[in-house]
C-alpha cells in the first residue's frame, strides 16, 4: 500500500511579499533555536539562530521571534524572492544534558509565486 | 573552504549488503553529527561525536548501524546488514561550539537499498 509520510504544511506567497513561517516547539527548557532552508537536492543550511533570553534577533532579510510563553518561533522573510522556495525548519536545543542536541521540527515548504 | 564533504552522493544497493558512508568535515570543527532524513520521520540525529568521541548515540536505530571517527577528518557510518527500511537521505554536519552554534550540513548521501 502507499507510504504516509508527514505532511509539510505548505506557504504560498507571492512575489515581493513578506512571509511568515510559524514553528512550535515543544521542550521549555530549550535555550537555543535555529531556522535552517533546505533547498530540494540539498543540506539544511543555517539561517538565523537565537537564544532563549531574547525575544528577536534580526538578518539580512530574516527576523526571528521567539515566544517563550507558548513556545513560538517564527521566521520572517521581507520582500520574498524566488530563491526562497525552499523548505524551512526550526530547531531547538532540548538541554537533554549534551549541549550540541538538536531536535528539527518537520518543516513548512515555501513556495514563491511570481 | 570546500564545506562538509560527504561521499558517495548516491548509494544503490542490495538488502542485506554493508554499506559505508563517508564524511569529512569542516576544517577546524570539533563536533560532527550524522542525522537521517525520511518522509516519514523527517531529520532525526543518529549520533554525535566531540574531538572524535562518540557522545550520544541514542539516535542509532539499532545494532546494525555503527558510527567511527578515527581522526579528526574523517567519519564512517556503517549499516551492516542494510534493510530497504533503511533507504533515506543520511546527513553529516559539523560545528564548532557545540549546540550554540550553528551547524554545516553536507550535501547529503541517498541510499537506496533494494
Amino acid at each position: 500500500g502507499e507510504s504516509v509520510g508527514l505532511h509539510l504544511p505548505t506557504l504560498s506567497v507571492q512575489e515581493g511579499d513578506n512571509s511568515i513561517i510559524n514553528c512550535a516547539y515543544s521542550n521549555s527548557a530549550s535555550d537555543y533555536f535555529i531556522w535552517y532552508k533546505q533547498e530540494s537536492g540539498k543540506g539544511p543550511q543555517f539561517i538565523i539562530d537565537i537564544r532563549s533570553n531574547m525575544d528577536k534577533r534580526q538578518g539580512q532579510r530574516v527576523t526571528v521571534l521567539l515566544n517563550k510563553t507558548v513556545k513560538h518561533l517564527s521566521l520572517q522573510i521581507a520582500a520574498t524572492q524566488p530563491g526562497d522556495s525552499a523548505v524551512y525548519f526550526c530547531a531547538e536545543n532540548p538541554l537533554t544534558g549534551t549541549a550540541s542536541k538538536l531536535t528539527f521540527g518537520t518543516g513548512t515548504r515555501l513556495q514563491v509565486t511570481l | 573552504d570546500a564545506g562538509v564533504i560527504q561521499s558517495p552522493r548516491h548509494e544503490v544497493t542490495e538488502m542485506g549488503q554493508e554499506v559505508t558512508l563517508r564524511c569529512k568535515p569542516i576544517s577546524g570543527h570539533d563536533y560532527l553529527f550524522w542525522y537521517r532524513q525520511t518522509m516519514m520521520r523527517g531529520l532525526e540525529l543518529l549520533i554525535y561525536f566531540n574531538n572524535n568521541v562518540p557522545i550520544d548515540d541514542s539516535g542509532m536505530p539499532e545494532d546494525r548501524f555503527s558510527a567511527k571517527m578515527p581522526n579528526a577528518s574523517f567519519s564512517t557510518l556503517k549499516i551492516q546488514p542494510s534493510e530497504p527500511r533503511d533507504s533515506a537521505v543520511y546527513f553529516c554536519a559539523s560545528s564548532t561550539v557545540g549546540g550554540y552554534n550553528e551547524q554545516f550540513f553536507g550535501p547529503g548521501t541517498r541510499l537506496t537499498v533494494l
